[in-house]
């Protein structure tokens, strides 16, 4: 079947823009999370989505970012006002359960100028 | 907070060595991944072992979960030049559904 999706595959914008990042998870995927990846770094954890709420937006860096899942399918990461700090390629996961394998898609690198 | 750490950072070997990494974590989990990411992109599951397992195979891959130690370990062996990747261990607290990522070990294995 098909796997995670996220697109765009790369944006590139100038400082202070909204970008709008997003996610299609597997079908039947409850779990739904998202990483933050700075370049030779390892994965930082923005929030997680169980359903279409959010128990925990914790690792959310600051109130520019914000989330959304509608059901159990799409997520949008929002980045508002971007600073060259977002730089940084943002993965999306999902998995059926919260403590099962978290299947990956192939990122959205984001370049800031 | 809890997080993976692996070790070495960087490891460079020929090609048919084997090639070992290490995660030491801090508390407790349910269970411990071992994923790999080519490229800077998208990871790939290679093994998952629970807090209850101490070794499990899967193929060339080798995983070792001490919890007393806190620490897992990942074999490659026989190892390949396509086995270049970053290798990233991922741990849950006990209780909760978040998984912490070390910063990986990045392997290079020389044809």
């Amino acid at each position: 079947g098909a796997g995670v999706s996220q697109s765009p595959s790369n944006k590139v914008t100038e400082k202070g823009k909204d970008v709008e990042l997003r996610c299609d998870p597997i079908s039947g995927h409850t779990a739904l999370y998202w990483y933050r990846q700075r370049l030779g770094q390892g994965l930082e954890f923005l929030i997680y989505f169980q359903g279409n709420s959010a128990p925990d937006k914790s690792g959310l860096p600051s109130d520019r970012f914000s989330a959304e899942r509608t059901g159990e399918s799409v997520s949008t990461l929002t980045i508002q006002r971007t600073q060259q700090e977002d730089s940084a390629v943002y993965l999306c996961a999902s998995n059926r359960y919260s403590t099962d394998t978290q299947y990956f898609g192939p990122g959205t690198r984001l370049t800031v100028l | 907070s809890q997080q993976g750490e692996e070790d070495p950072q960087a490891l460079s070997i020929q090609e048919g060595e084997n090639a070992t990494m290490n995660c030491s974590y801090k508390t407790s989990i349910n269970n411990l991944q071992w994923y790999r990411q080519n490229s800077g992109r998208g990871l790939v599951h290679l093994i998952l072992i629970r807090s209850n397992e101490r070794e499990k195979h899967s193929g060339r891959l080798r995983v070792t979960l001490d919890t007393s130690k806190k620490s897992s370990s990942l074999l490659i062996t026989a190892s390949r030049a396509a086995d270049t990747a970053s290798y990233f261990c991922a741990t849950d607290a006990a209780g909760t559904y978040k998984y912490i990522f070390g910063t990986g070990t990045r392997l290079k294995v020389l044809a």
